[in-house]
């Protein structure tokens, strides 16, 4: 596609239920992110993929959470038993540039409003 | 650990103005990108500036980078109104992600 799509939207959730956001990347890009936007805040990092691999998986805030990106595309970020803390917007973002590597920016799905009651 | 702030997180002004977004950073970096969000919206791409004394412009916003000072500017000229958005600094720190700033939430009033 001509950018990266991200499902569903939107999601509510009950306390301790299990969702999965899915990413979509722009066909090509070798680098996947997961970012957590707070409410009137930046976005903050979560994890990182590059092809299927995840290199850097360090802004994870707990266990509850698990990327995955099995064949190098399409990303699945799941929340495990989630919590009212959870509630944020989830951004995926791709690149096609490797880390370390000089130009290209990152490019920004719509993100899933994720609201955990 | 790198941080990243921007002055000011505030920003109401009226059209026709000029103003300056600040973005200060902690670490040596040279990458640096500036990004716009509106409400309820994902971020939209602005600039990229990849050396020192780099310098960008589109339509009323042109950006810097100062790399020595740890410094980006995003200057906003004769503001109209569809420049109301926040915006994001970000700095690569040279490994696999973004660190972003708080944003600045402008508002232009006519």
């Amino acid at each position: 596609g001509a950018g990266v799509s991200q499902s569903p939207r939107y999601k509510v959730a009950k306390r301790g239920q299990d969702v999965a956001l899915r990413c979509d990347p722009i066909s090509g890009h070798v680098s996947l992110f997961w970012y957590q936007q707070a409410l009137g805040q930046g976005p903050e990092f979560l994890t990182y993929f590059q092809n299927e691999a995840q290199l850097d998986k360090s802004g994870l805030p707990s266990d509850r959470f698990f990327a995955e990106r099995p064949e190098g595309s399409v990303s699945t970020l799941k929340i495990q038993r989630t919590q009212q803390e959870d509630s944020a917007v989830y951004l995926c973002a791709s690149s096609s540039r490797l880390a370390g590597a000089n130009t290209d920016t990152q490019y920004f799905g719509p993100g899933t409003r994720l609201t955990v009651l | 650990e790198l941080k990243v702030e921007q002055n000011p997180l505030f920003l109401s002004m009226q059209e026709g103005k000029n103003y300056t977004i600040y973005c200060n950073y902690s670490t040596t970096s040279d990458r640096l990108y500036w990004y716009r969000q509106d409400p309820g919206k994902s971020l939209e791409s602005l600039f990229v500036l990849l050396s020192n004394g780099a310098v960008k412009q589109e339509g009323r916003l042109m950006a810097s980078l100062d790399t020595k000072a740890r410094l980006s500017t995003l200057h906003i000229t004769a503001a109209v109104h569809d420049l109301s958005a926040t915006y994001f600094c970000a700095v690569d720190d040279y490994g696999q992600n973004f660190v972003f700033g708080p944003g600045t939430r402008l508002s232009v009033l006519p």
